[in-house]
C-alpha cells in the first residue's frame, strides 16, 4: 500500500474487554514499532519487530499487552482485560532498514477509549 | 526528569512570525527527528539530523551535539503550520524517545 495503515481507527471498549489493534506496514519494510500516546503527551515506545522477531518489548506496560508479527508483515497489538489507563492513541511505524537512521513512516493511529 | 524536553509546550503566534521550538535531551543519541502531528493523529517526519543544519522550504532544523540541543525554526509562519511538533531522539540503532510535543497555533 501507499502508507502505513491501522485498523480500527477508533475503538471503544468496556473495562475488562480484550481488544486487538492491527497495523499494516509499508510493503517490504523490515522494521515495525508500536507506540502509545496518551492525551497531550508525546508517544512512548512499546515494542519493536525486525521481520517476525520481536527484538525489544521493554516498553509494554504490563503482561496484559501482547504484540505479534507472525509473517513479518502485518502486526497485531492485543490488550487483554482493558483498563481505563489503557485509553490512548496507539501508533504503528515502519521503516525499510534495520536501524532508525532512515525515516520512520507512521500510521494514523488507533484511538482506544476504555469506559 | 524526561530524557527529552521541549519548550515551549504551547505557542500561539500571528501569521508571518518567525517561530522557534527548542528541544533538549539528556541521553546519548545517534540522531534526532523533528516530527509534525496534525489533529487526528497522523505523524510526518520533517527532518532527521545528526549534526549541523537542514533546511526544507520554510523549515530549518539545527542541532548542537555538544550542548545536546536542537531547534526547529519556521519562517513566514502560516495558519496551515498549526500542528503539534515533536522532537524525538534515536537511542542505539532503533529506539525513538519522544518529547512531549509543542502545540503551535498560527492565527491569521
Amino acid at each position: 500500500g501507499a502508507g502505513v495503515s491501522q485498523s480500527p481507527r477508533y475503538k471503544v471498549a468496556k473495562r475488562g474487554q480484550d481488544v486487538a489493534l492491527r497495523c499494516d506496514p509499508i510493503s517490504g519494510h523490515v522494521s515495525l514499532f508500536w507506540y502509545q500516546q496518551a492525551l497531550g503527551q508525546g508517544p512512548e515506545f512499546l515494542t519493536y519487530f525486525q521481520n517476525e522477531a520481536q527484538l525489544d518489548k521493554s516498553g509494554l506496560p504490563s503482561d496484559r499487552f501482547f504484540a505479534e508479527r507472525p509473517e513479518g508483515s502485518v502486526s497485531t497489538l492485543k490488550i487483554q482485560r482493558t483498563q481505563q489507563e489503557d485509553s490512548a492513541v496507539y501508533l504503528c511505524a515502519s521503516y525499510a532498514g534495520r536501524n532508525s537512521y532512515n525515516e520512520q513512516f507512521f500510521g494514523p493511529g488507533t484511538r482506544l477509549t476504555v469506559l | 526528569k524526561n530524557e527529552v524536553e521541549q519548550s515551549p509546550q504551547n505557542l500561539t503566534a500571528q501569521e508571518g512570525e518567525f517561530i522557534t521550538i527548542n528541544c533538549s535531551y539528556s541521553v546519548g543519541i545517534s540522531a534526532l527527528h523533528w516530527l509534525q502531528q496534525h489533529p487526528g493523529g497522523g505523524i510526518v517526519s520533517l527532518f532527521m539530523l545528526s549534526s549541523g543544519k537542514k533546511k526544507h522550504g520554510r523549515l530549518i532544523a539545527t542541532i548542537n551535539i555538544q550542548e545536546k540541543h536542537s531547534s526547529l525554526h519556521i519562517t513566514a509562519s502560516h495558519p496551515r503550520d498549526s500542528a503539534v511538533y515533536i522532537c524525538a531522539v534515536i537511542q542505539g540503532a532503533q529506539k525513538l524517545v519522544f518529547g512531549q510535543g509543542t502545540r503551535l497555533t498560527i492565527n491569521p
